[in-house]
């Protein structure tokens, strides 16, 4: 099976503007989870989707966004960047619960400048 | 709220000898533990993990413990390998979430 993809790998935004992310999970699964990675943070927890819908968010503020479509792929959006939005970005598929298994993709490098 | 905490955050040891990393976890409801290894530029693998209801798992050179009374889980990597440095990342799964709470790693240096 080909494992969890995400583009683009690496984006440059300046501070205002907005960004889309993409993520296609496993085939067969259908839960997506998205984490924010920082040196100073660590891996956070941002939202995740299961057929379509949003089951869970962390504490990140309303700029931050996602969705998921009926093929289980997610897109998550960021509204009015900010410098502090410089991360890794990774999202996280696994297959039906009661399944807790989450596999990674290569994440996507944001730089806000 | 949700929390785990990891030590040591760096750990530097001889090849040939073993590591331990260590996990502590606040909610006594977290049901899942899994360990995650990241190189350096590449995504979070994950190597081994452990549910609630059992006290320990071994596969190959990595073995995991989890003391649910304690409310803390470790990793324990023997006969290390210069291949084995990587950041290593501990979770819990909370139930009814599908969420992972995250320790803030453990940087593991293996000398030849």
């Amino acid at each position: 099976k080909a494992g969890v993809t995400q583009t683009p790998r690496y984006l440059i935004k300046t501070r205002g503007q907005q960004v889309t992310l993409s993520c296609s999970p496993i085939s067969g699964h259908r839960s997506v989870s998205w984490y924010q990675q920082t040196p100073g943070q660590g891996l956070q927890f941002l939202f995740e989707y299961f057929s379509e819908t949003q089951r869970n968010k962390g504490n990140f503020p309303g700029r931050f966004s996602g969705r998921q479509f009926s093929n289980s792929r997610s897109e998550m959006n960021v509204s009015t960047l900010e410098l502090g939005d410089s991360a890794l970005y990774l999202c996280a598929s696994s297959s039906r619960p009661p399944s807790y298994e989450q596999y990674f993709g290569p994440g996507t490098r944001l730089t806000v400048t | 709220g949700e929390n785990v905490e990891q030590h040591p955050s760096t750990l530097s040891v001889q090849e040939g000898d073993s590591a331990v990393i260590k996990c502590t976890y606040s909610d006594s409801a977290s049901n899942y533990f899994p360990w995650y290894k990241q190189e350096l530029g590449k995504r979070p693998q994950l190597i081994i993990d452990i549910r609630s209801n059992v006290g320990e798992k071994k596969d190959q050179r990595i073995a995991v413990t989890l003391n649910k009374t304690a409310k803390h889980f470790s990793l324990h990597i023997t006969e290390t390998q210069p291949e084995d440095s990587a950041v290593y990342f501990c979770a819990a799964h909370l139930p009814g979430f599908q969420k992972l709470v995250f320790g803030t790693g453990t940087r593991l240096l293996v000398s030849p």
